[in-house]
């Protein structure tokens, strides 16, 4: 079975941490994404990568980076937490090419306190 | 922008009522996922669609590429299908789109 793992699934972190979510895959996928999940906005796209190295912001990269080194992990960083960063952050992963099916972490909800 | 629009929002249902979710697309895209979230947030794929119709138990997804348009279908609805849907959108840039989900309520 194809995983794609989180870190961790629940994080609680002071406001002005450096804040790492990680996201491993175990299928040599090509692509890779990190989403918030807020009430009422539902899935938004933060940054997505299609290589390794290689990232393109999506809708809301505002207080975000991220870092694909490997091409099985993707991680996103928050470099200054802050309260409005309070959210559910799911990583997803797929192939490159035709249709493809897209596999998801299970969900990291941060708390920023 | 690229956008994926879902409807109805919000719907409840009687155990045994047959459902639709719809989902549409403003661009060509070469494929489309149905997900299932429960609460506690994890995510599970239901379909991936790039035409045509699938079909797992009593569900059934749906694709119109022409009309940009997929539906999601319950039949026989029970209790246990209560989960927000949400319909994915996979561009030909590799980039991922959401519609905002729907939120099923099966009630007994």
């Amino acid at each position: 079975d194809v995983k794609v793992t989180q870190s961790s699934r629940y994080l609680v972190k002071r406001t002005g941490e450096k804040v790492f979510l990680e996201c491993v895959q175990d299928m040599d996928h090509e692509n890779m994404f990190w989403y918030r999940q807020d009430p009422g906005l539902g899935l938004r796209l933060i940054y997505f990568s299609y290589d390794v190295k290689m990232k393109e912001k999506g809708d809301i990269p505002e207080g975000y980076s991220v870092s694909r080194e490997k091409k099985e992990r993707f991680s996103l960083i928050l470099e200054s937490a802050s309260t409005n960063q309070t959210s559910m952050y799911l990583c997803a992963s797929c192939y490159s090419t035709g249709a493809v099916e897209a596999f998801f972490g299970q969900g990291t909800r941060l708390t920023v306190v | 922008k690229n956008e994926v629009e879902q409807s109805p929002q919000n719907l409840t249902a009687q155990e045994g009522e047959f459902i639709t979710i719809n989902c549409s697309y403003s661009v060509g895209i070469s494929a489309l996922h149905w997900l299932q979230q429960h609460p506690g947030g994890g995510i599970v794929s239901l379909f991936m669609l790039s035409s045509g119709k699938k079909k797992h138990g009593r569900l059934i997804a749906t694709i119109n590429i022409q009309e940009k348009h997929s539906s999601l279908h319950i039949t026989a609805s029970h209790p246990r299908d209560s989960a927000v849907y949400i319909c994915a959108v996979m561009y030909n840039n590799n980039d991922m789109r959401f519609g905002a989900g729907t939120r099923l309520t099966v009630k007994p």
